[in-house]
């Protein structure tokens, strides 16, 4: 496969461990906030989003944490796995707008050990 | 699979040339997205398209257009290539805008060289 990025944010971690992955994102107009996962040499593939008016989602494994205050997002996973391994994305949305572009996050690289 | 082709899968080129690249979106997905993710600038949302038409731009240069035909497929065209143009492109497609949970394409690496 192929290189996403070569300055990413690292995160390694031992299989089975949980591994957290932070993101800062940068509107605060934002109120629709998804993961993406992006494995070597494919596309990016929807993990979980959540809306400004939670501040906790949880789906299988994997967690997402919202503080609007700091505009700060988070994902969970749990018993990390090397299937894992991919870079995540944080992305943001203004619903409300004309403009449904996503804005995505420079991304962190996870590997995970076994 | 997200159901999302992209063509080709790679493509490499020179400067100053023209290419285009095509995207069918996933069956009844009327909205269609094209990114462009290089390693300095991650992934840049290019514009969008719903039914033809288009919906919103993002950071697409003068030098690239874009259409979505009535078939629904979209075409990126990326003209008066420069080194600095070699990126993964990808497309992705939702049933409407604003329909976050998009399901991308594998991509089509560009190489100017």
């Amino acid at each position: 496969g192929e290189s996403v990025g070569l300055h990413l944010p690292t995160l390694s971690v031992q299989e089975g461990d949980n591994s957290i992955i932070n993101c800062a994102y940068s509107n605060s107009a934002s109120d629709y906030f998804i993961w993406y996962k992006q494995e070597s040499g494919k596309g990016p593939q929807f993990i979980i989003d959540i809306r400004s008016n939670m501040d906790k989602r949880q789906g299988q494994r994997v967690t997402v944490l919202l503080n609007k205050t700091v505009k700060h997002l988070s994902l969970q996973i749990a018993a990390t796995q090397p299937g894992d391994s991919a870079v995540y994305f944080c992305a943001e949305q203004n619903s409300g707008g004309s403009n449904y572009k996503l804005t995505f996050g420079k991304g962190t690289l996870l590997t995970v050990n076994p | 699979d997200s159901g999302v082709t992209q063509t080709p899968k790679h493509l490499i080129t020179a400067t100053g040339q023209r290419v285009t690249l095509r995207c069918s979106p996933r069956s009844g997905d009327l909205s269609v997205y094209w990114y462009q993710q290089s390693l300095d600038q991650g992934l840049q949302f290019l514009i969008q398209y719903y039914n033809g038409e288009e919906r919103a731009k993002g950071n697409i240069l003068e030098r690239f257009s874009a259409q979505q035909f009535p078939d629904l497929h979209s075409e990126l065209n990326l003209s008066s290539l420069e080194l600095g143009d070699s990126a993964l492109y990808f497309c992705a497609s939702s049933p409407r805008p604003g329909v976050a949970e998009a399901f991308f394409g594998q991509g089509t690496r560009l190489t100017v060289v």
